[in-house]
C-alpha cells in the first residue's frame, strides 16, 4: 500500500516565521511532487510543484525534494497570517491505481499575529 | 477556460434518496477524479476516468456509489439510496497528461444526507 505521510499539527508559528512542513512517501518510483493549500471550507489550490532533487523557489514558498531520503518539505518565509490553512502533500503514483497521485493527510498550520 | 466546475454546490437529501453530482472539468484535460472529504478529515480517492479507458473504481465504498464519465467530459457521480455516512464534501479534479499529473479541483459539491 503506497502511503504519504504528514504530520497533522497543528503546526503553530508566529507572524514572520518560517514555517516548515514535511513529507515522506512510501514509492521510490515517484518522480512528481505537489503541494496543496485548503482554506477551511474550500477546495484544494496548487501552490508548487517539484520534479528533480534540490530546492525550488517561488516567492515566499521554497520546497525542497530528496528522493534518497524520499522526504519532500515545503518552506514558507515570512508566515502571513493569510497562510494559515491545510497544507497537502500529493506524491505521483507511479504505475499504480487510484488515480496518478497520491495525497497525505495534510498538515493544519496557523500563523499567529 | 474556465476552471473545473461542479454542481449543486450544496444538496441537503433525505436518507434513502438517490442524487447526482456533476462535475465540468477543465477543456481539454483527459483525466477526470472524484474524491470526498469528510469534516476535518484528508482526500478519499473514489474514481478515475483517464481518456477512453475503462475507468479506475477501486475507491468507490459501496455499490451505492457510481460514476460516468460522457463524451470524454462532464462527469456525473451517482450516490444511490443515500445513507447519513454519504455527508461529506464531493470533490473533483481533472488533470492533463502534459502537465505531470497536476491536478485541479472544483469547488466542491457539499452533500448533508439527513
Amino acid at each position: 500500500q503506497k502511503e504519504v505521510e504528514q504530520n497533522s499539527g497543528p503546526l503553530s508559528v508566529p507572524e514572520g516565521a518560517i514555517a516548515s512542513l514535511n513529507c515522506t512517501y512510501s514509492d521510490r518510483g515517484s518522480q512528481s511532487f505537489f503541494w496543496y493549500r485548503q482554506y477551511s471550507g474550500k477546495s484544494p489550490e496548487l501552490i508548487m510543484f517539484i520534479y528533480s532533487n534540490g530546492d525550488k523557489e517561488d516567492g515566499r514558498f521554497t520546497a525542497q525534494l530528496n528522493k534518497a531520503s524520499q522526504y519532500v518539505s515545503l518552506l514558507i518565509r515570512d508566515s502571513q497570517p493569510s497562510d494559515s490553512a491545510t497544507y497537502l502533500c500529493a506524491v505521483e503514483n507511479y504505475g499504480g491505481s487510484q488515480g496518478n497521485l497520491i495525497f497525505g493527510k495534510g498538515t493544519k498550520l496557523s500563523v499567529k499575529p | 477556460g474556465a476552471g473545473v466546475s461542479q454542481s449543486p454546490s450544496n444538496k441537503v437529501t433525505e436518507k434513502g434518496k438517490d442524487v447526482e453530482l456533476r462535475c465540468d472539468p477543465i477543456s481539454g484535460h483527459t483525466a477526470l477524479y472524484w474524491y470526498r472529504q469528510s469534516l476535518g478529515q484528508g482526500l478519499e480517492f473514489l474514481i478515475y476516468f483517464q481518456g477512453n479507458s475503462a475507468p479506475d473504481k477501486s475507491g468507490l465504498p459501496s455499490d451505492r456509489f457510481s460514476a460516468e464519465r460522457t463524451g470524454g467530459s462532464v462527469s456525473t457521480l451517482t450516490i444511490q439510496r443515500t445513507q447519513q455516512e454519504d455527508s461529506a464534501v464531493y470533490l473533483c479534479a481533472s488533470s492533463s497528461l502534459g502537465a505531470r499529473e497536476t491536478q485541479y479541483f472544483g469547488p466542491g459539491t457539499r452533500l448533508l444526507v439527513l
